[in-house]
């Protein structure tokens, strides 16, 4: 199973909306409505920040959002803040009944 | 509320072996698949393996066929890691995945060096 496409690095001055892509195919991102997505800080496990494509658990700033077309989903974070600066990663369920993820996006609040 | 609290993990000779445990609770276990995801330093996330929620279907990446065993008892995890390589050594997080959420671990440091 191939990882998903993610963006090495993205970035964006507080207050503005970046948003992360995450490119699969039909037996993963484009087959499912099951991408998550993760932010990961130094030393951290991942937290989950979007789960089933656009779903927030509880607790998760409603300045992040998530959607999908086709076989590329995508994390939009709005409002950008200093404490956004992360690593971001996509997961998708698969037709193996298993899990790919993304290679990860380095955030860089400027 | 959920918890997942992975141990076992430690400093271990190439061609060794170590055995790593991840203890459930909050969540009723046999009703989930649950999953090994590795992540080496400095790099990105790499799923491992998984076990289906009665043990009787179970998945490996390539990168450890052969070598690992993940199995699974009443509320506990465990990942069986032989002939450990260099390309091993990593922070192993268990984790329940699925639809409708995940859960992590907060992840077990395996160093493979001699």
């Amino acid at each position: 199973q191939s990882a998903l496409t993610q963006p090495a690095s993205v970035s964006g001055s507080p207050g503005q909306s970046i948003t992360i892509s995450c490119t699969g195919t039909s037996s993963d991102v484009g087959g499912y409505n099951y991408v998550s997505w993760y932010q990961q800080h130094p030393g951290k496990a991942p937290k989950l920040m979007i789960y089933d494509v656009s779903n927030r658990p509880s607790g998760v700033s409603n300045r992040f959002s998530g959607s999908k077309s086709g076989n590329t989903a995508s994390l939009t974070i709005s409002g950008l803040q200093a404490e956004d600066e992360a690593d971001y990663y996509c997961s998708s369920y698969t037709t193996s009944s298993t899990w790919v993820f993304g290679g990860g996006t380095k955030l860089a609040v400027l | 509320e959920v918890q997942l609290v992975e141990s076992g993990g430690g400093l271990v000779q190439p061609g060794g072996s170590l055995r790593l445990s991840c203890a459930a609770s909050g969540f009723t276990f046999s009703s989930y698949a649950m999953h090994w995801v590795r992540q080496a330093p400095g790099k990105g996330l790499e799923y491992v393996s998984a076990i289906s929620s009665n043990g009787g279907s179970t998945y490996y990446a390539n990168s450890v066929k052969g070598r690992f065993i993940i199995s699974r008892d009443n509320s506990t995890l465990y990942l069986q890691m032989g002939s450990l390589r260099a390309e091993d050594m990593a922070v192993y997080y268990c984790a329940r995945l699925g639809a409708g959420g995940a859960a992590w671990g907060q992840g077990t440091l395996v160093t493979v060096s001699s």
